[in-house]
C-alpha cells in the first residue's frame, strides 16, 4: 500500500519563477493538505483541497494556489518566488476533511530552494 | 489561537537514558486532539500517538509513553532506554477546527531535535 508521494524531492529556482510541487495521497484518501515547513520551524497550513476545491486556506499569500485532480492527486503552485519560500513543503493526506478521526499521512516533502 | 510549546530546542543524552520531551498547548476547544510526530532527517514525518482530549490515561507502546495532563495543558513524551535511532526531531501537534463544516488543520509546535549519543 503506497503512502503519499511527492515529486520532485529537490528543486532549485531563481527569485521571480513559477514553481508547481506534486503530491499523490495514499490509496483510499480523499483529502490533501499542503504545508511549509521552514528551517528550524514547524510545519505550517497552508491549504486544503477536497472535492478538487480548496477548503480551507491558511495565513499564505494568494502567491500560493493549488489544485485537486480527479484521482485525489494535487498540486501546489507558488508564483513569484521569495527567498523567503525556500522551505520543505510537505504533503498531507487524509480521509475526509476531520483529521482527527483518522490522522495523516504525510509525504516526505519537496525541499524547495530559491536562489 | 492555538499554539503549541516545545520549550526544548535540542537535546543529547547518552544511548540507554531516559529522556522526557514536553510540549504544552493552548486552545479554546473543549474537544481537540493532540499528536506526536517524528521527523527523521528524511524529512517525512512519522505518526506516533493520537490522544482525545478527553482521555487523560496515560498510554505506553513499547519504550515510548505518553503523559497527557489536561490540568496543566501539557501531553510529554518519554522514551524509555533510548537508541541511536531514536535521534531525530519530534514534533507535537493540536488539532484544529477551522469551519463549521468539520474541516481541520494541526498547529505544530517548533519541535525537538533529539540527538543520542553512542
Amino acid at each position: 500500500d503506497a503512502g503519499v508521494t511527492q515529486s520532485p524531492t529537490h528543486l532549485i529556482k531563481t527569485r521571480g519563477q513559477q514553481v508547481t510541487l506534486r503530491c499523490s495521497p495514499k490509496s483510499g484518501h480523499d483529502t490533501v493538505s499542503w504545508y511549509q515547513q521552514a528551517l528550524g520551524q514547524g510545519p505550517q497550513f497552508i491549504f486544503q483541497y477536497y472535492e478538487e476545491e480548496e477548503r480551507q486556506r491558511g495565513n499564505f499569500p494568494d502567491r500560493f494556489s493549488g489544485h485537486q485532480f480527479p484521482n485525489y492527486s494535487s498540486e501546489l503552485n507558488v508564483n513569484a518566488l521569495l527567498l523567503g519560500d525556500s522551505a520543505l513543503y510537505l504533503c498531507a493526506s487524509s480521509l475526509g476533511q476531520t483529521i482527527a478521526n483518522y490522522g495523516y499521512t504525510f509525504g516526505s516533502g519537496t525541499r524547495l530552494t530559491v536562489v | 489561537a492555538q499554539k503549541v510549546t516545545q520549550a526544548q530546542t535540542e537535546i543529547s543524552v547518552v544511548e540507554k537514558e531516559d529522556v522526557t520531551l514536553d510540549c504544552v498547548y493552548e486552545t479554546r476547544d473543549t474537544t481537540y486532539y493532540l499528536f506526536w510526530y517524528k521527523q527523521p532527517p528524511s524529512g517525512e514525518l512519522v505518526f506516533l500517538i493520537r490522544r482525545n482530549s478527553f482521555d487523560e490515561q496515560n498510554e505506553i507502546s513499547g519504550r515510548y509513553s505518553w503523559n497527557f495532563q489536561k490540568s496543566t495543558s501539557s501531553f510529554n513524551f518519554t522514551i524509555t532506554a533510548s537508541q541511536v535511532v531514536d535521534s531525530a526531531v519530534y514534533f507535537c501537534a493540536l488539532s484544529e477546527r477551522i469551519s463549521n463544516f468539520g474541516n481541520e488543520k494541526l498547529t505544530f509546535g517548533t519541535g525537538t531535535r533529539l540527538t543520542i549519543i553512542p
